[in-house]
């Protein structure tokens, strides 16, 4: 069964510092990873995707992950926070193939000062 | 590229009525998935099709649960005498199907439908 957990339910960082959010998943197979954004009353937005290419992965506004197999993580990165980054983010395992619905973390939700 | 398009936004109902969620997905793909995000949590499966076949049911899809997809595109989501514990955000997602496409695996949301049960 494939799960993902996400660490830390709210991070707090203030403006120009770095993010840093972590997520770590269980997968029997090889998974295709992805980290959603949520703005308040708005939809989820894709940020970026891992699909067994390079494990280096880099996103919109920024953002980008790492895809480590020997320690099953996939922790989301910005080297400098902006207020607009304010949101809940969700890191998603999905199996692929026939199936393809997605599983979600719990999410973190990431404030940013000023 | 319109994205997916949900309908209504926001339903309050009371305990015990039906209601009925419409999803239109992007044109061209031809999966369509279902999800209930409750507060505080993630979205959770509910279940999904391809074209107009629906391929994957949740077990949190219960019996007073129906999905359709008549002509493979747009798709219904109608809950039977609502409980409380159906309030929930109700998210409609589109893809292609795996193979097929560059991004396949990409699903792309829309804004949802907030459902609350007096």
């Amino acid at each position: 069964a494939q799960s993902v957990t996400q660490l830390d339910s709210h991070v707090s960082v203030s403006e120009g510092t770095p993010v840093l959010l972590r997520c770590n998943y269980s997968s029997s197979y090889s998974p295709s990873l992805f980290w959603y954004v949520q703005h308040p009353n708005k939809g989820l937005q894709l940020l970026l995707k891992y699909t067994s290419a390079a494990t280096l992965v880099k996103g919109i506004n920024g953002f980008e992950a790492e895809f480590k197999k020997s320690e099953t993580s996939f922790h989301l990165t910005k080297p400098s926070a902006h207020m607009s980054d304010a949101a809940e983010y969700f890191c998603v395992v999905s199996e692929g193939g026939s199936q393809g619905n997605l599983i979600f973390g719990k999410g973190t939700k990431l404030s940013v000062k000023p | 590229d319109t994205g997916v398009s949900q309908d209504p936004r926001h339903k309050i109902t009371k305990r015990g009525q039906n209601v009925t969620f419409r999803c239109d997905p992007i044109s061209e793909h031809n999966r369509l998935y279902w999800y209930r995000q409750t507060l505080g949590q993630g979205p959770e499966f509910l279940t999904y099709f391809q074209n107009e076949a629906q391929l994957e049911k949740s077990r949190l899809l219960s019996d007073r649960f129906s999905a359709e997809r008549p002509k493979g595109s747009f798709s219904t989501l109608e809950i039977q005498r609502t409980e409380q514990g159906d309030s929930a955000m109700y998210l409609c997602a589109s893809s292609s199907t795996p193979g097929l496409a560059v991004r396949s695996y990409e699903q792309y949301f829309g804004p949802g439908t907030r459902l609350t049960v007096t």
